[in-house]
């Protein structure tokens, strides 16, 4: 079965340095993998996806993500951390081998920047 | 361009009522998908339109279903509604299928069931 981890709750960065949001994965086939952030009292807005070539993919608000074939992972990054960019972030992973193509999400993992 | 729209924006009902939420899309986006938010369960996928037809569907019991119209506008029904359907249920909208496509969510719609 399909499945996502964020195995950190929570994640506290400094201003000014570099941040990292975990996400593993286990799918049956090809992945498509996602990250989300959902700011306080706001919905939910798309970050960025891997769907196939390389493996650094850059998004919105100068996040970037590495995905990692054989580690199975999907890591969030940014190399300098705002106070803005305080906020939940979930992965979500569609297996697209599967049947239904279902997207699953992560827990979530709360990134609070102290200035 | 105005961007996802849901209504209502709250809603209250009872136990064994059912309830109707509609998701008005970006203009010419035709793929919308719906969302279930919980503080236990997290993010859940519920199911997914693409030019009026489910493509995808999350793991729901049959009390939740629904549909898309032409203008790609859609709803979404639960029946028979429980406790545990309390939620913020979300809706995205995109120009292709999920997952080929950047995904815009609206602010959602917030579901209490006394």
């Amino acid at each position: 079965a399909q499945s996502v981890a964020q195995p950190e709750d929570q994640v506290n960065v400094a201003e000014g340095n570099p941040l990292t949001v975990k996400c593993t994965y286990s799918v049956s086939g090809n992945p498509y993998l996602f990250w989300y952030v959902q700011y306080p009292n706001r919905g939910l807005q798309f970050l960025l996806k891997y769907i196939t070539g390389d493996n650094l993919v850059k998004g919105s608000y100068g996040f970037e993500a590495e995905f990692n074939k054989s580690q199975t992972s999907f890591h969030l990054k940014k190399p300098s951390a705002l106070v803005s960019d305080s906020a939940l972030y979930f992965c979500a992973v569609r297996d697209m081998g599967g049947s239904q193509g279902n997207l699953i999400f992560g827990k979530g993992t709360k990134l609070s920047v102290k200035p | 361009k105005a961007g996802v729209t849901q209504t209502p924006r709250y809603l209250i009902k009872t136990r064994g009522q059912q309830v109707t939420l509609s998701c008005s899309p970006i203009s010419g986006h035709r793929s919308v998908s719906w969302y279930q938010q919980t503080p236990g369960q997290g993010l859940q996928f519920l199911f997914e339109y693409f030019s009026e037809t489910q493509r995808n569907k999350g793991n729901f019991p049959g009390r939740f279903s629904g549909r898309q119209f032409s203008n790609s506008r859609s709803e979404m029904n639960v029946s028979t509604l429980e406790l545990g359907d309390s939620a913020l249920y979300l809706c995205a909208s995109s120009l292709a299928p999920t997952g080929t496509d950047t995904q815009y969510f609206g602010p959602g719609t917030r579901l209490t069931v006394l």
